[in-house]
This record gives structure tokens, C-alpha cells and sequence, in this order.
């Protein structure tokens, strides 16, 4: 069974400062990782994934993740936040055929001018 | 292109009756994933459907059904509604075996 577990479901860094939003996975597989984030009343938009090879991923909006497998995390990562930035993200993980992703519950990040 | 398109983006419906939702995939497209995302919540995956077939299913009750038509486009069914069953319900769009999904904005039902 795979599963994801997001530590901290608030997250908040002054403008400018480093993004940084953990996540800890769970599979039996080799797991496809990935980033999604959310604006209130919106779907889902993909930041980045891993799937096979380098494990520093760089996703759209200065974002990226590093796939850790002794650690088993993919944390996400931005040097310098901006106001856009605030939103929900979540980390999910799915078995390589993608039959099946499984979300955490996700990190709100709050942005403070 | 379009993208992935849900119908109707706001539903209010009374405990015990039944709802249908509606999405249509990307262009291209052919596998299409619900899931449900209760207030708070991370998205909980319901069901996959691809070839018209369910193909994978997640930890929900027989209540919730769905169909693919041979154009790709999906809908959700969910009978004899329960409070809980307000949630936003978002629709994904992929081609078979890529694992990039793309959503839809989503359905917000609320059970009255």
C-alpha cells in the first residue's frame, strides 16, 4: 500500500524567504512522486514529478523537489517566495502504471508581505 | 484545447437522492480518475476508467458508480446521498500510462 504524509498543514514564510514543504511517502514500489498545488476553488495544477533518473526535479514557478529514497521523502523547495505563492499543495505518490495516486493532506502555504 | 471541463460546477441536492456528475477529458486523452476532496482534505481517489472499463478503485461504497463513453468523456453517479457526501469532486484526464494528470476545476455537491 502506498500512503503520503505531509508535515505541517500551515506553512508560513515572510516574502522573499525560502519555501520549504516536507513530504514523507510510503510504497512497496519504485513510486512516481509529484507536487500539485490548488487556489481556492480551483483544480488541481501540476508543479513537478519524478518518475525514473535524476533526483532534483525543477517544476514550473521557480519550484523544485529532490526525491531522497534512503530518507523516503520529496520535499519541495523555492529560494525566494512571492505573494503568488500562497495556495494549498499537495504531495502525492502513485505506482508506476498510474492506476492510482494517493494525496496528502495537504500544506497551506501563507505568505506574509 | 479546452482542457478538462466539469459540469455542473455547483449542485445542491437532498439527502437520498441520487446526483450525476460530468467531465470531459482533455483532447487526446483517454483516462479519466475521480476523486472526491472533502473540506480540508487532500483529494481521495474513487475510481479510474479507461476502454469504458473501471480499472482501479478506491476505498468508496457501491453508491458511487461511474461510466465511460467511447468518446473518453466520464460521469460520476452517486445514489442515496449522504450529508458527508459534500465535497468538491474533481475529475483527471491522462494518457494511458503517463502519469500526468490534469484536473478539472471540479463539481462543489453539497448534500442538504
Amino acid at each position: 500500500a502506498q500512503s503520503v504524509t505531509q508535515l505541517g498543514s500551515h506553512v508560513s514564510v515572510s516574502e522573499g524567504a525560502l519555501v520549504l514543504l516536507r513530504c514523507n511517502y510510503s510504497s512497496s514500489v519504485p513510486p512516481y512522486l509529484f507536487w500539485y498545488v490548488q487556489y481556492p476553488n480551483q483544480g488541481l495544477q501540476l508543479l513537478l514529478k519524478y518518475t525514473t533518473g535524476a533526483t532534483l526535479v525543477k517544476g514550473i514557478n521557480g519550484f523544485e523537489a529532490e526525491f531522497k529514497k534512503s530518507e523516503t521523502s520529496f520535499h519541495l523547495t523555492k529560494p525566494s517566495a512571492h505573494m503568488s505563492d500562497a495556495a494549498e499543495y499537495f504531495c502525492a505518490v502513485s505506482d508506476p502504471g498510474g492506476f492510482k495516486t494517493i494525496f496528502g493532506a495537504g500544506t497551506r502555504l501563507f505568505v506574509k508581505a | 484545447d479546452a482542457g478538462v471541463t466539469q459540469s455542473p460546477t455547483h449542485l445542491i441536492k437532498t439527502r437520498g437522492q441520487q446526483v450525476t456528475l460530468r467531465c470531459s477529458p482533455k483532447s487526446g486523452h483517454d483516462t479519466v480518475s475521480w476523486y472526491q476532496q472533502a473540506l480540508g482534505q487532500g483529494p481521495q481517489f474513487i475510481f479510474q476508467y479507461y476502454e469504458e472499463e473501471e480499472r482501479q478503485r478506491g476505498n468508496f461504497p457501491d453508491r458511487f458508480s461511474g461510466h465511460q463513453f467511447p468518446n473518453y468523456s466520464s460521469e460520476l453517479n452517486v445514489n442515496a446521498l449522504l450529508l458527508g457526501d459534500s465535497a468538491l469532486y474533481l475529475c483527471a484526464s491522462s494518457l494511458e500510462m503517463n502519469t500526468e494528470a490534469f484536473f478539472g476545476q471540479g463539481t462543489r455537491l453539497t448534500v442538504v
